[in-house]
């Protein structure tokens, strides 16, 4: 079962724009979101994370939004630049320490 | 500060064959965990480490599949026999304590094709 669904598979922007990644998640009771970025040929690489206490939390270029009804979490990334070309995954884990990974979206920063 | 190590990077064998793969965590995490990516989808945990103590292998393959962390740091996944299936990536982490809303730091990964 995917509880956790990043229903975009690549993403295009301008650099100097924003980039939008989303991602859903079906378990309540998932208490801590995180992003990672990934390379190719490399591991995931931790970006930003986020508590379920918090509705937002903000680290330079990067912001990640936590929409808890909804069960929607969003990282934005203003303003794009080309080194920010990677695949994003989104992840959740709950107090059993059970990390879920969403499939991952492919973002594409043209210069 | 030196990041996950894992090795090899890449590796190919025949279908029934015996293949390993290592990891070394970061210096002082007690906490080490397996995950298996396919293509095309985001990580799988295998198994979970604190310290030497397997604390979580609930997804982990039994019938082919092993791992041992013997002295609580560096840790070895071993397939046997590899099927077709167990093309992948197999992707090592470590965290400080595994304790909630820790982050998790990966290694590179092994990359593996079965032929």
């Amino acid at each position: 079962d995917q509880q956790v669904k990043q229903n975009s598979p690549s993403l295009s922007v301008q650099e100097g724009r924003i980039s939008i990644l989303n991602c859903d998640y079906t378990n309540s009771m998932f208490d801590y979101f995180l992003w990672y970025k990934k390379y190719p040929a490399e591991g995931p690489t931790f970006l930003i994370s986020i508590s379920s206490i918090k509705d937002k939390n903000e680290d330079g270029r990067f912001t990640v939004f936590l929409n808890k009804s909804a069960k929607h979490l969003s990282l934005h990334i203003v303003p794009s630049q080309p080194g920010d070309s990677a695949v994003y995954f989104c992840a959740a884990s709950s107090n059993n320490n059970d990390m879920r990974f969403g499939a991952g979206t492919r973002l594409t920063v043209k210069p | 500060e030196a990041g996950v190590v894992q090795s090899p990077r890449y590796k190919i064998i025949e279908k029934k064959q015996p293949v390993a793969f290592w990891c070394n965590p970061i210096s002082g995490h007690n906490t080490l965990y397996w995950y298996l990516q396919n293509l095309g989808q985001g990580p799988e945990l295998l198994i979970r480490y604190e310290n030497e103590e397997a604390v979580d292998d609930s997804q982990l393959p039994k019938d082919r599949f092993s791992a041992e962390r013997l002295k609580g740091v560096d840790s070895t996944l071993k397939i046997q026999p590899a099927e077709l299936g167990d093309s992948a990536v197999y992707l090592c982490a470590s965290s400080p304590n595994g304790g909630l809303q820790e982050t998790q730091y990966f290694g590179p990964g092994t990359r593996l094709l079965v032929l």
